[in-house]
C-alpha cells in the first residue's frame, strides 16, 4: 500500500518569505496528488492539486511541483500572509481493488504559521 | 458551504453511552468517508462507503460502525464511548473515478466527559 511522509511538521516564516511543504510517496504508480489546508477547528479544504502527467501546478500565490522519479511532492507558497496559517496535508492515492485512485493516504500534516 | 453536511455540529456525552453522527454527501457523489482528528492529530482514515455498500476500512474500532442508506446519507455510530474517543469527526464525499479529491463537511465535536 502507499505511504506518504510530509516534512517538517511545523514551519514558521516571517510574513512575506516564502515556505515550501514537502511530502514523499512509495507508489511509483500513484498519479495525482491533493494538497488540504485546515484552519484552525474547520474542515480541511482542497487548495491545489497535480496530475502525475504534469510537473508544476500554480494558482496565485501557491504552486504545486512533482518529481516522479524521486516520488515527492512540494506545495510552495510566495508572499506569505497571516491567513496563510494553518495544518496543510498532502495525500496521494491508494491504488488497489475496487477503490483504485479513489481512496487517499495523508500525511500527518504541516503545521505553518505565518508571523506578522 | 460545501455541500457535505454534517450533524450535529457539537456533541457532549458519557463514557459508555451511543452517539449517532450524521453525513450527507455532494449532490451526486457516490462515496463517502469518515475520519477521525484527535486533538493536534492527523486525519485517521475509519471506513468507507460506496452507492451503500462499504468499500474500504481503516482503523475503525469494533465499538464504532457505519452504515450509507439509499439516499446516499451515511450515519457513524459510536458506542460505549470512552473519553479517548473525544474528537472531530469528519465526513468527505467524492465523485466517481480517478483525479478527484476530497470535499470535507464541517465536522461534528465529541467531547466524552
Amino acid at each position: 500500500g502507499e505511504n506518504v511522509e510530509q516534512h517538517p511538521s511545523t514551519l514558521s516564516v516571517q510574513e512575506g518569505d516564502s515556505a515550501v511543504i514537502k511530502c514523499t510517496y512509495s507508489d511509483s504508480a500513484s498519479n495525482y496528488f491533493p494538497w488540504y489546508k485546515q484552519e484552525l477547528g474547520k474542515r480541511p479544504q482542497l487548495i491545489i492539486d497535480i496530475r502525475s502527467n504534469v510537473g508544476e501546478k500554480k494558482d496565485q500565490r501557491i504552486a504545486v511541483t512533482l518529481n516522479k522519479t524521486a516520488k515527492h511532492f512540494s506545495l510552495h507558497i510566495t508572499e506569505t500572509q497571516p491567513e496563510d496559517s494553518a495544518v496543510y496535508f498532502c495525500a496521494a492515492p491508494l491504488l488497489e481493488g475496487d477503490n483504485y485512485g479513489q481512496n487517499f493516504v495523508f500525511g500527518p500534516g504541516t503545521r505553518l504559521s505565518v508571523l506578522p | 458551504d460545501s455541500g457535505v453536511t454534517q450533524t450535529p455540529k457539537h456533541l457532549i456525552t458519557a463514557t459508555g453511552q451511543r452517539v449517532t453522527l450524521r453525513c450527507s454527501p455532494r449532490s451526486g457523489d457516490l462515496s463517502v468517508y469518515w475520519y477521525q482528528q484527535s486533538l493536534d492529530q492527523g486525519l485517521q482514515f475509519l471506513i468507507q462507503y460506496y452507492n451503500g455498500e462499504e468499500r474500504a476500512k481503516g482503523n475503525i474500532l469494533e465499538r464504532f460502525s457505519a452504515q450509507q442508506f439509499p439516499d446516499l446519507h451515511s450515519e457513524l455510530n459510536l458506542s460505549s464511548l470512552e473519553l479517548g474517543d473525544s474528537a472531530l469527526y469528519f465526513c468527505a464525499s467524492s465523485p466517481d473515478g480517478q483525479y478527484y479529491g476530497y470535499t470535507f463537511g464541517s465536522g461534528t465535536r465529541l467531547t466524552v466527559v
